[in-house]
């Protein structure tokens, strides 16, 4: 059972526009929600993160919106650059299932590509 | 500040082999967490160690264990090796002691089993 979902696994942007990446969740109890940005033979690093107290939180060219009615995160970069181009991996922590966890539940991964 | 360092960086095993992969996470950090990731299945959690003590489990059979050392270096091991264990395994370390840490990742294990 997939509790966090990314249904797109790919996606392509020009260079200078907006590239969405969308992750939707199952659980309610997860409250806390993050964005991994990962390059070929590379570990996944930390791009942004949103307390589910919030809907959106900005960081330079990188925005997550939050919307916790429709178990909705979004991820918004502006504007898209060629060094963009990568797997994003968004997660999501909290209580989960049977046992207590403050451990990550990632998605499956969408990869952007700019191009110029 | 040295990151994760994950070793070996790839291995080829064949179906039945047993395998053992190390991780050395930041100094400081105490909490090592392991993750598989596979095409189209993303990152799962394997499990999470805390103190040398197993904190939390995924859904992963008994085949997948680990442990930790006193100097919070980890090791994760998988018996009976089956193709399907083929993967990028990675691991992750953070602070434990806090809810909702940034995990700080390695760049992985790829395991190929033939």
């Amino acid at each position: 059972d997939q509790q966090v979902k990314q249904n797109s696994p790919s996606l392509s942007v020009q260079e200078g526009r907006i590239s969405i990446l969308n992750c939707d969740y199952t659980n309610s109890m997860f409250d806390y929600f993050l964005w991994y940005k990962k390059y070929p033979a590379e570990g996944p690093t930390f791009l942004i993160s949103i307390s589910s107290i919030k809907d959106k939180n900005e960081d330079g060219r990188f925005t997550v919106f939050l919307n916790k009615s429709a178990k909705h995160l979004s991820l918004h970069i502006v504007p898209s650059q060629p060094g963009d181009s990568a797997v994003y991996f968004c997660a999501a922590s909290g209580f989960v299932g049977t046992y207590n966890t403050d451990k990550l539940i990632f998605g499956t991964g969408t990869r952007l590509q700019v191009f110029p | 500040k040295a990151g994760v360092t994950q070793t070996p960086r790839y291995l080829i095993k064949t179906r039945g082999q047993q395998v053992t992969l190390s991780c050395s996470p930041i100094s400081g950090h105490r909490s090592v967490s392991w993750y598989q990731q596979t095409p189209g299945q993303g990152l799962q959690f394997l499990f999470e160690y805390f103190s040398e003590t197993q904190r939390n489990k995924g859904n992963f059979p008994g085949r997948f264990s680990g442990r930790q050392f006193s100097n919070s270096r980890s090791e994760m091991n998988v018996s009976t090796l089956e193709l399907g264990d083929s993967a990028l395994y990675l691991c992750a370390s953070s602070l434990g002691t806090q809810t909702n840490e940034k995990l700080f990742f390695g760049s992985g294990t790829q395991l190929s089993v033939l």
